[in-house]
């Protein structure tokens, strides 16, 4: 089944403690990419990446890191956590950056909680 | 940069038509995306419009004017499972921007 996982699916953590929320995907897509959902404010993208070891900061990359070894697989790391980054994350990729046709997979959501 | 606008929410009976708007702003454009997130659950697309007119899937349309930066989904003979919240996503000179969504209750 072609699909994109996130893991973990609820977190809880303190604050300054480094994670690393995971997101593969399975449909060799180049474009990986993450975004937040906050009530009121959308899905704002973090970081994207359009292949293998190219990255590029999406509107709100402060405070978030990541990285692009394989196709298939693109951790978010949160180096030093902050209640401010209390959210909902989605990992989603599609064959291009947009292109003419941009349908892009989501991933199911990591929701994380920062005390 | 990108922006694009929408109502933040929409209700409609059930049965109904209903006209969800999007207008944007953005440094070059390449298409105008739609998709539907219910509560709980993660995004999913439903259409792209890459020219101007009307695409139609089914009981949702899009429509796309490039001139007016201004495009619609349109959801006809509306169910109660079509209560969700409705995101258009731009994409210009960077990678997809998302409106802020627009949540449609449909009401019996």
């Amino acid at each position: 089944e072609a699909q994109v996982t996130q893991n973990p699916r609820y977190l809880i953590t303190v604050t300054g403690k480094k994670l690393t929320v995971t997101c593969s995907q399975n449909m060799n897509h180049e474009y990986m990419s993450w975004y937040r959902q906050d009530p009121g404010l959308g899905l704002r993208q973090i970081y994207y990446s359009m292949n293998v070891e190219v990255t590029d900061k999406g509107d709100v990359p402060e405070g978030y890191k990541v990285s692009r070894k394989e196709k298939r697989n693109f951790p978010l790391i949160l180096e030093s956590p902050s209640p401010n980054q209390t959210s909902l994350y989605f990992c989603a990729s599609s064959f291009q950056s947009g292109g003419l046709y941009n349908e892009q997979f989501f991933g199911p959501g990591t929701r994380l909680t920062v005390l | 940069g990108q922006s694009l606008e929408q109502p933040s929410e929409v209700t409609a009976v059930e049965g109904a038509i209903v006209q969800i708007n999007c207008t944007y702003q953005t440094s070059g454009f390449y298409g105008l995306s739609w998709y539907q997130q219910h509560d709980g659950g993660a995004p999913t697309f439903l259409s792209y419009n890459a020219l101007d007119g009307l695409e139609e899937t089914g009981r949702f349309s899009s429509f796309l004017s490039r001139s007016d930066s201004y495009g619609y989904l349109l959801l006809q003979e509306l169910q109660m499972k079509d209560s969700a919240s409705y995101f258009c996503a731009g994409r210009g000179n960077t990678p997809l921007v998302f409106g802020k969504g627009t949540r449609l209750s449909v009401i019996a």
